[in-house]
């Protein structure tokens, strides 16, 4: 699976976007980039993953780079509950033996300001 | 959603002990992972399983075993409970690909 790299911390003031980078330079076409989160004392939330097309659900929006060396997850509105450590794994998930397993970094830790 | 839970929030327990871990998945997930989280380190895989009775070594798997005889349950052991081993441990479950992971809500270990 590509190598990922991630700020190790970012601010941000409550209400506003928050922009997550992660750079993945090395990435292949047949893998999946996910965004997870871990809150403090909890177990790791997914939060969204795509392969090349853009996507959106109800908790955030990833934007992939046309080349995929590159996405952002975006947080439109941040709240303070969304303080965490936010995870950028990119694995293949067609074929191989890995079974899905996923390999955490050390991640970006998103601290929103009132 | 899918429910992972582990059987333990909080435990203690004396070096050498033989200790046994549990997590159960409520959504028929082929397979099912267990991490341990140390403050630097990151999520480590342990081990995993992707079918009753199958089970593959993670990263770090020393002084480790598992146990999947039901679809349902995937069983971490320490064969024989050491300090270093003291830590957050995190189970998880994932039907298909591409799909997300379901996490447990940790266990914390504490060897003494």
């Amino acid at each position: 699976d590509a190598k990922t790299t991630q700020p190790p911390s970012m601010d941000c003031a409550e209400g506003r976007a928050a922009n997550l980078p992660c750079n993945h330079s090395t990435i292949s076409g047949n893998e999946y980039v996910y965004w997870y989160r871990q809150i403090h004392s909890q177990g790791p939330q997914y939060i969204i993953h795509g392969l090349k097309n853009n996507e959106t659900n109800e908790m955030a929006s990833l934007i992939i780079t046309e080349d995929r060396k590159s996405s952002t997850l975006i947080l439109p509105h941040a709240t303070l509950r969304d303080t965490a450590v936010y995870y950028c794994i990119v694995r293949v998930e067609a074929g191989g033996t890995s079974y899905g397993k996923l390999t955490f970094g050390q991640g970006t830790i998103l601290t929103v300001h009132p | 959603d899918v429910k992972v839970t582990q059987s333990s929030r909080y435990l203690v327990k004396r070096t050498g002990e033989k200790v046994f871990l549990e997590c159960v998945q409520d959504m028929d997930h082929e397979n099912m992972f267990w991490y341990r989280q140390d403050p630097g380190l990151g999520l480590r895989l342990i081990y995993f399983s992707y079918d009753v009775k199958m089970k593959e070594k993670g990263d770090i798997p020393e002084g480790y075993s598992v146990s999947r005889e039901k679809k349902e349950r995937f069983s971490l052991i320490l064969e024989s409970a050491s300090t270093n081993q003291t830590s957050m441990y995190l189970c998880a479950s994932r039907l298909s690909f591409p799909g997300k992971a379901f996490f447990g809500q940790g266990t914390r270990l504490t060897v003494v």
